[in-house]
Parts: structure tokens; C-alpha cells; sequence
């Protein structure tokens, strides 16, 4: 069974920094693409970066670049997200997602259950 | 980037029947398009992928069609279940956009 799980969520100040991780488990991690993926609280979704298999290929949304850094580790089947110089309008939750493939031309199949970030004084 | 445009933002259904979903898109897309079904508090499921493709497990009264630049979805006999926020969003090309929601909810 494919899993996802979220974690390092949290209350943070304006401009402070917070790492998100994503364990996965039930398939082999370093055969797909994966992404983050955000949801301000009330508002819809917004695809937050991309990183292929191999790290080679990397995307972000224009809101995050420069501040936000997505990076994984084959090896211990896990993905993160370094978050720096955090903003009240990146509060969200924020899940991790898998593609179905490891092809830009390719969607989400799986999420992870969320974790909150909470930008705030 | 793409813009889509989704309609209706709400709609009022009852149990048994048909409804319709629209997502249009600012520039053609081929078929690269999916449709996700969220509940409060969980995550998104993916129901459709390549515009009409169902992903595997979601029930056949989920249906999806169209390519280029307009997409519909279709529930052809709603359930109980089925009252949730559904999005449409483009893979074509980055960055990966969603439409605004549609909240199903029951009349």
C-alpha cells in the first residue's frame, strides 16, 4: 500500500524557516516524481514545486521561488521541503504528492494526509 | 502560466441525480487534464486522469471528457459519498495549475 506521510508542520514566526518531510513507503520511491502541493485554510489547491526521480528536474510556482527548496533522498525514501523567509500567505497545509510516473506529463496519484504550517507573530 | 476557469464554484444537487462540472482552459492542453474529489479535512483523490481515463478503484458513475481547452465532469447518479470539492487541474506545463473548486452539496 502506497503511504505518505507528512511531517515538521508547525507555528512560525515571519521570516523564520521550517523543513517539511515526506516519508514514503509501499513502492519504489526512486522511480517516481514527486511534488508539494498547498491549501491556504478555506482556499483551494496550489502546486507548490516538482522534482524528478533523480533530482535532475526541478519546478517551482513563481510565489515560492527563490525562498523554497525541494530535495529527496532515494535512500532513505524520503522528501523534503526547506521553507525560508516564511510569509503569512504560506500558511496552508501542506501535502506531499506523487506523480504517476516519473514524466512531466503526468498528475498526482497518491497524497500524503497533510501537514500545517502556520506562519504567524 | 495556464488559467482555468471552473464552473459553477457551487452545486445543489439531490441523491439519484446527473450533474455536470465544467473546466475551461486558458490555452489548449491536449488531454492533459485530471479531476480530484476532496473532503473536508482529508486529502485529495485523484478520479480522473488524461481527461477521461479512470483512475483505478473510483466507481464507473464518474466520468470525464473533452480535450484542448474545454473538460467536463460527469456524476451520472449521485451518491450519499459523493458531496465533497471537486478541482480540476493541467499537467501540460508548468506550473501545474487548479481550478477554483466546485462544492457539491446536497439540496
Amino acid at each position: 500500500e502506497v503511504q505518505l506521510v507528512e511531517s515538521g508542520g508547525g507555528l512560525v514566526q515571519p521570516g523564520g524557516s521550517l523543513r517539511l518531510s515526506c516519508a514514503a513507503s509501499g513502492f519504489t520511491f526512486s522511480s517516481y516524481s514527486m511534488n508539494w502541493v498547498r491549501q491556504a485554510p478555506g482556499k483551494g489547491l496550489e502546486w507548490v514545486s516538482y522534482i524528478s526521480s533523480s533530482s535532475s528536474t526541478i519546478y517551482y510556482a513563481d510565489s515560492v521561488k527563490g525562498r523554497f527548496t525541494i530535495s529527496r533522498d532515494n535512500a532513505k525514501n524520503s522528501l523534503y521541503l526547506q521553507m525560508n523567509s516564511l510569509r503569512a500567505e504560506d500558511t496552508a497545509v501542506y501535502y506531499c504528492a506523487r506523480d504517476r510516473g516519473d514524466y512531466i506529463w503526468e498528475t498526482f496519484d497518491y497524497w500524503g494526509q497533510g501537514t500545517l504550517v502556520t506562519v504567524s507573530s | 502560466a495556464i488559467w482555468m476557469t471552473q464552473s459553477p464554484s457551487l452545486l445543489s444537487a439531490s441523491t439519484g441525480d446527473r450533474v455536470t462540472i465544467s473546466c475551461r482552459m486558458s490555452q489548449g492542453i491536449s488531454s492533459y487534464l485530471a479531476w480530484y474529489q476532496q473532503k473536508p479535512g482529508k486529502a485529495p483523490e485523484l478520479l480522473i486522469y488524461a481527461a477521461s481515463t479512470l483512475q483505478s478503484g473510483v466507481p464507473s458513475r464518474f466520468s470525464g471528457s473533452g480535450s484542448g481547452t474545454d473538460f467536463t465532469l460527469t456524476i451520472s447518479c449521485l451518491q450519499s459519498e459523493d458531496f465533497a470539492t471537486y478541482y480540476c487541474q493541467q499537467y501540460y506545463s508548468f506550473p501545474r495549475t487548479f481550478g477554483q473548486g466546485t462544492k457539491l452539496e446536497i439540496k
